[in-house]
């Protein structure tokens, strides 16, 4: 059981280029999240999904958009790289409650530098 | 000011010793609190969850709520060299998951 996958793992981007990180889940969860993770800040949203077709904003969705055109698949796209964009991603998934156990499965996390 | 709030740490704590790790939050309206557990270079994990007030036990893991302070607490007896990692809490509004607010976490070392 594989649970979520991220590809890539470790990304070097020049400043201005463009880029694709993709989250797998096999769980079929409805929620999908992107979050970004700086050291002091913890976890912050930048865009989620509640289903197949839908993606919302969070906290810190500048500079980056998201696509979700099948249920398992989570893109979270850079169009013009920034230094401030450095940073450890995260993509997570979930279901709505059940018996009040929501949870929220990681990925292992795209560690993304931006020169 | 932050919504979530917890102290970075490091906490270092000799092998055996009880660790208390805390988050304070400013939005009444939380109703469900968290503890993810976060191995170095690896996503987080669920550790305990808890819903409104009260203790919840998991063998070596207490979590505490008290919504009247906007406190919530993790309790590690009998901490392990194993569980050094960072503690991230979190909490949502609602039982739907689409909202959580994440503290920015405790790395927290157990020395053998």
């Amino acid at each position: 059981n594989a649970g979520v996958t991220q590809t890539p793992k470790f990304r070097v981007l020049k400043t201005g280029q463009s880029m694709t990180l993709l989250c797998a889940q096999d769980m079929n969860h409805e929620y999908m999240y992107w979050y970004r993770q700086d050291p002091g800040m913890g976890l912050r949203l930048i865009h989620y999904s509640v289903g197949e077709g839908t993606t919302a904003k969070g906290e810190v969705p500048d500079g980056y958009n998201v696509s979700r055109l099948k249920k398992q698949n989570f893109l979270l796209g850079l169009e013009s790289a920034a230094p401030s964009q450095t940073s450890v991603y995260f993509c997570a998934s979930s279901s709505p409650i059940q018996a009040l156990n929501t949870e929220a499965f990681f990925g292992q996390g795209t560690r993304l530098t931006v020169v | 000011q932050k919504e979530v709030e917890q102290d970075p740490g490091p906490l270092s704590v000799p092998e055996g010793a009880i660790v208390s790790l805390n988050c304070t939050y400013s939005n009444s309206a939380f109703q469900y609190f968290m503890w993810y557990r976060q191995y170095s270079r690896k996503g987080p994990e669920l550790l305990m969850y808890t819903y409104s007030s009260g203790n919840k036990e998991d063998g070596r893991f207490t979590a505490q709520v008290d919504k009247s302070s906007k406190y919530i607490s993790l309790f590690i007896r009998d901490s392990q060299p194993s569980d050094s990692a960072t503690y991230l809490c979190a909490m949502t509004v609602d039982n739907y998951g689409q909202n959580f607010v994440f503290g920015p976490g405790t790395r927290l070392s157990v020395l053998p």
